[in-house]
Protein backbone atom coordinates (compact mmCIF):
# COMPACT_ATOMS: atom_id res chain seq x y z
CA UNK A 1 0.00 0.00 0.00
CA UNK A 2 1.44 3.36 -0.55
CA UNK A 3 2.44 5.81 2.19
CA UNK A 4 4.38 9.03 2.63
CA UNK A 5 8.10 8.60 3.59
CA UNK A 6 9.49 11.14 6.17
CA UNK A 7 13.24 11.18 7.06
CA UNK A 8 14.93 10.92 9.50
CA UNK A 9 12.61 10.05 12.07
CA UNK A 10 14.45 11.98 14.80
CA UNK A 11 16.82 14.98 14.63
CA UNK A 12 18.71 17.19 16.89
CA UNK A 13 19.99 20.48 16.38
CA UNK A 14 21.07 23.45 18.65
CA UNK A 15 19.19 26.46 18.42
CA UNK A 16 19.60 28.91 16.01
CA UNK A 17 20.45 26.10 13.35
CA UNK A 18 18.77 25.63 10.17
CA UNK A 19 17.10 22.27 9.43
CA UNK A 20 15.39 20.26 6.56
CA UNK A 21 12.88 17.67 7.01
CA UNK A 22 12.29 15.34 4.69
CA UNK A 23 8.88 13.75 2.86
CA UNK A 24 8.47 11.73 -0.15
CA UNK A 25 4.36 11.88 -0.39
CA UNK A 26 2.65 9.50 -2.49
CA UNK A 27 3.44 9.56 -6.21
CA UNK A 28 -0.26 10.31 -7.60
CA UNK A 29 -1.47 13.04 -4.99
CA UNK A 30 -1.87 16.33 -5.78
CA UNK A 31 -1.92 18.48 -2.46
CA UNK A 32 1.14 18.42 0.23
CA UNK A 33 0.64 19.28 4.09
CA UNK A 34 2.79 19.85 7.33
CA UNK A 35 1.21 19.65 10.47
CA UNK A 36 3.15 19.50 13.79
CA UNK A 37 2.55 18.24 17.90
CA UNK A 38 4.34 19.35 20.10
CA UNK A 39 4.33 17.00 22.79
CA UNK A 40 1.16 16.46 24.80
CA UNK A 41 -0.55 18.91 23.18
CA UNK A 42 -2.85 18.86 19.26
CA UNK A 43 -1.69 18.27 15.99
CA UNK A 44 -1.87 21.83 14.86
CA UNK A 45 -1.50 22.61 10.80
CA UNK A 46 1.57 24.34 9.34
CA UNK A 47 1.04 24.72 5.66
CA UNK A 48 -0.59 23.17 2.75
CA UNK A 49 0.91 23.28 -0.92
CA UNK A 50 -0.29 22.83 -4.00
CA UNK A 51 0.56 23.13 -7.97
CA UNK A 52 3.91 24.47 -6.57
CA UNK A 53 3.00 26.99 -3.72
CA UNK A 54 1.72 27.52 -0.77
CA UNK A 55 -1.75 27.09 -0.49
CA UNK A 56 -2.57 27.79 3.00
CA UNK A 57 -0.41 28.50 6.07
CA UNK A 58 -1.03 29.13 9.47
CA UNK A 59 -0.02 31.66 11.93
CA UNK A 60 2.77 29.55 13.37
CA UNK A 61 4.32 29.69 9.70
CA UNK A 62 5.94 32.55 10.43
CA UNK A 63 9.15 33.82 7.89
CA UNK A 64 11.38 30.92 9.59
CA UNK A 65 9.76 28.32 8.08
CA UNK A 66 9.97 27.82 4.39
CA UNK A 67 8.78 24.67 2.16
CA UNK A 68 9.71 23.63 -1.20
CA UNK A 69 9.28 20.44 -3.50
CA UNK A 70 12.94 20.54 -5.35
CA UNK A 71 11.98 17.49 -7.83
CA UNK A 72 8.87 15.54 -8.27
CA UNK A 73 8.96 13.00 -5.85
CA UNK A 74 10.09 14.81 -2.51
CA UNK A 75 8.70 17.76 -0.12
CA UNK A 76 10.70 19.65 2.41
CA UNK A 77 10.28 21.96 5.21
CA UNK A 78 12.97 24.43 5.96
CA UNK A 79 13.27 26.08 10.00
CA UNK A 80 15.90 28.91 9.21
CA UNK A 81 17.09 29.29 12.85
CA UNK A 82 15.38 26.70 15.16
CA UNK A 83 13.88 27.67 18.64
CA UNK A 84 13.41 25.74 21.64
CA UNK A 85 9.76 25.87 21.18
CA UNK A 86 10.26 24.42 17.46
CA UNK A 87 10.59 21.04 19.75
CA UNK A 88 7.88 18.60 18.08
CA UNK A 89 6.78 15.94 15.88
CA UNK A 90 6.24 17.11 12.39
CA UNK A 91 4.34 15.06 10.50
CA UNK A 92 4.02 15.35 6.23
CA UNK A 93 0.86 14.73 4.71
CA UNK A 94 -0.55 14.30 0.92
CA UNK A 95 -3.91 13.93 -0.55
CA UNK A 96 -5.21 13.16 -3.77
CA UNK A 97 -7.64 15.33 -6.08
CA UNK A 98 -8.38 19.05 -4.44
CA UNK A 99 -7.87 18.34 -1.44
CA UNK A 100 -9.47 17.74 1.93
CA UNK A 101 -11.94 20.47 1.37
CA UNK A 102 -13.25 17.86 -1.67
CA UNK A 103 -13.68 15.37 1.07
CA UNK A 104 -10.56 13.93 0.31
CA UNK A 105 -8.77 11.85 3.07
CA UNK A 106 -5.25 12.67 4.72
CA UNK A 107 -1.95 9.79 4.61
CA UNK A 108 -0.16 11.53 7.12
CA UNK A 109 3.94 9.89 7.11
CA UNK A 110 4.78 8.60 10.26
CA UNK A 111 6.96 11.71 11.50
CA UNK A 112 10.14 13.82 12.13
CA UNK A 113 10.79 14.17 16.02
CA UNK A 114 12.36 17.68 16.25
CA UNK A 115 14.40 18.50 19.14
CA UNK A 116 16.03 21.54 19.81
CA UNK A 117 18.95 22.22 22.30
CA UNK B 1 -12.73 30.56 15.91
CA UNK B 2 -13.28 26.64 15.49
CA UNK B 3 -12.18 24.47 18.79
CA UNK B 4 -12.45 20.87 18.75
CA UNK B 5 -12.60 19.03 21.97
CA UNK B 6 -12.70 15.59 22.84
CA UNK B 7 -14.54 14.13 25.68
CA UNK B 8 -12.92 12.05 27.54
CA UNK B 9 -9.09 12.38 27.54
CA UNK B 10 -8.58 8.77 28.42
CA UNK B 11 -10.71 5.66 28.60
CA UNK B 12 -9.64 1.80 29.92
CA UNK B 13 -12.11 -1.26 29.12
CA UNK B 14 -12.11 -4.85 29.01
CA UNK B 15 -11.90 -6.69 25.60
CA UNK B 16 -15.04 -7.23 23.96
CA UNK B 17 -16.86 -4.30 25.35
CA UNK B 18 -18.66 -1.84 23.11
CA UNK B 19 -17.87 2.23 23.39
CA UNK B 20 -18.35 5.32 21.67
CA UNK B 21 -15.90 8.40 22.04
CA UNK B 22 -17.08 11.77 21.40
CA UNK B 23 -16.09 14.91 19.93
CA UNK B 24 -17.27 17.89 19.95
CA UNK B 25 -17.15 21.18 17.76
CA UNK B 26 -17.97 25.01 18.17
CA UNK B 27 -18.58 26.35 14.92
CA UNK B 28 -20.76 23.79 12.47
CA UNK B 29 -19.70 25.45 9.48
CA UNK B 30 -17.39 22.18 8.73
CA UNK B 31 -17.11 20.60 4.98
CA UNK B 32 -16.35 17.17 6.67
CA UNK B 33 -15.00 15.57 9.92
CA UNK B 34 -12.29 12.90 10.19
CA UNK B 35 -11.71 10.26 12.51
CA UNK B 36 -7.89 9.08 13.41
CA UNK B 37 -5.62 6.45 14.59
CA UNK B 38 -2.49 7.48 15.75
CA UNK B 39 -0.63 4.97 17.76
CA UNK B 40 2.66 5.78 19.75
CA UNK B 41 5.80 7.16 17.49
CA UNK B 42 3.97 6.84 14.34
CA UNK B 43 2.01 8.97 12.07
CA UNK B 44 -1.99 9.31 11.92
CA UNK B 45 -4.24 7.06 9.96
CA UNK B 46 -7.73 8.26 8.55
CA UNK B 47 -10.05 5.75 9.90
CA UNK B 48 -13.57 7.52 8.71
CA UNK B 49 -14.56 11.14 6.75
CA UNK B 50 -18.09 12.00 7.00
CA UNK B 51 -18.87 14.49 4.46
CA UNK B 52 -21.34 17.37 6.23
CA UNK B 53 -24.23 16.13 4.14
CA UNK B 54 -23.69 12.91 5.53
CA UNK B 55 -25.27 11.32 8.99
CA UNK B 56 -22.85 8.88 9.34
CA UNK B 57 -20.14 6.42 7.96
CA UNK B 58 -18.77 2.53 8.73
CA UNK B 59 -15.75 0.80 8.30
CA UNK B 60 -15.89 -2.77 9.70
CA UNK B 61 -16.15 -2.09 13.84
CA UNK B 62 -16.45 1.34 13.48
CA UNK B 63 -19.03 3.75 12.95
CA UNK B 64 -19.21 7.23 13.49
CA UNK B 65 -21.84 9.58 13.29
CA UNK B 66 -22.56 13.00 13.27
CA UNK B 67 -24.94 15.98 13.84
CA UNK B 68 -23.54 18.78 12.54
CA UNK B 69 -26.58 21.37 14.04
CA UNK B 70 -25.06 20.62 17.35
CA UNK B 71 -21.25 20.49 16.75
CA UNK B 72 -21.09 16.53 17.77
CA UNK B 73 -19.84 13.60 16.45
CA UNK B 74 -19.31 10.09 18.04
CA UNK B 75 -17.11 7.12 17.36
CA UNK B 76 -18.55 3.80 18.24
CA UNK B 77 -15.80 1.46 18.45
CA UNK B 78 -17.90 -2.41 18.80
CA UNK B 79 -16.60 -5.82 20.53
CA UNK B 80 -13.39 -3.88 21.09
CA UNK B 81 -9.82 -5.77 20.95
CA UNK B 82 -6.64 -4.88 22.46
CA UNK B 83 -5.52 -4.09 18.99
CA UNK B 84 -7.61 -1.13 18.99
CA UNK B 85 -6.01 0.39 21.60
CA UNK B 86 -4.58 4.14 20.65
CA UNK B 87 -5.33 7.61 20.26
CA UNK B 88 -8.23 8.42 18.33
CA UNK B 89 -8.14 12.26 17.19
CA UNK B 90 -11.26 13.73 15.45
CA UNK B 91 -10.35 17.09 12.96
CA UNK B 92 -12.64 19.04 11.12
CA UNK B 93 -12.34 21.02 7.52
CA UNK B 94 -13.52 24.66 7.46
CA UNK B 95 -13.34 26.81 4.45
CA UNK B 96 -9.57 25.93 3.66
CA UNK B 97 -7.29 22.97 3.70
CA UNK B 98 -5.89 22.29 7.20
CA UNK B 99 -7.50 20.04 9.21
CA UNK B 100 -8.41 21.58 12.76
CA UNK B 101 -7.80 18.62 15.58
CA UNK B 102 -9.11 17.73 19.31
CA UNK B 103 -6.64 16.47 21.48
CA UNK B 104 -7.55 13.13 21.22
CA UNK B 105 -8.94 10.21 23.50
CA UNK B 106 -6.63 7.37 24.47
CA UNK B 107 -8.33 4.34 24.50
CA UNK B 108 -6.47 1.21 26.41
CA UNK B 109 -8.18 -2.54 25.95
CA UNK B 110 -7.22 -5.55 28.32
CA UNK B 111 -7.29 -8.80 27.50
Amino acid sequence: EPEVTQTPSHQVTQMGQEVILRCVPISNHLYFYWYRQILGQKVEFLVSFYNNEISEKSEIFDDQFSVERPDGSNFTLKIRSTKLEDSAMYFCASSAGQGVIANEKLFFGSGTQLSVL
Amino acid sequence: KQEVTQIPAALSVPEGENLVLNCSFTDSAIYNLQWFRQDPGKGLTSLLLIQSSQREQTSGRLNASLDKSSGRSTLYIAASQPGDSATYLCAVTQAGTALIFGKGTTLSVSS
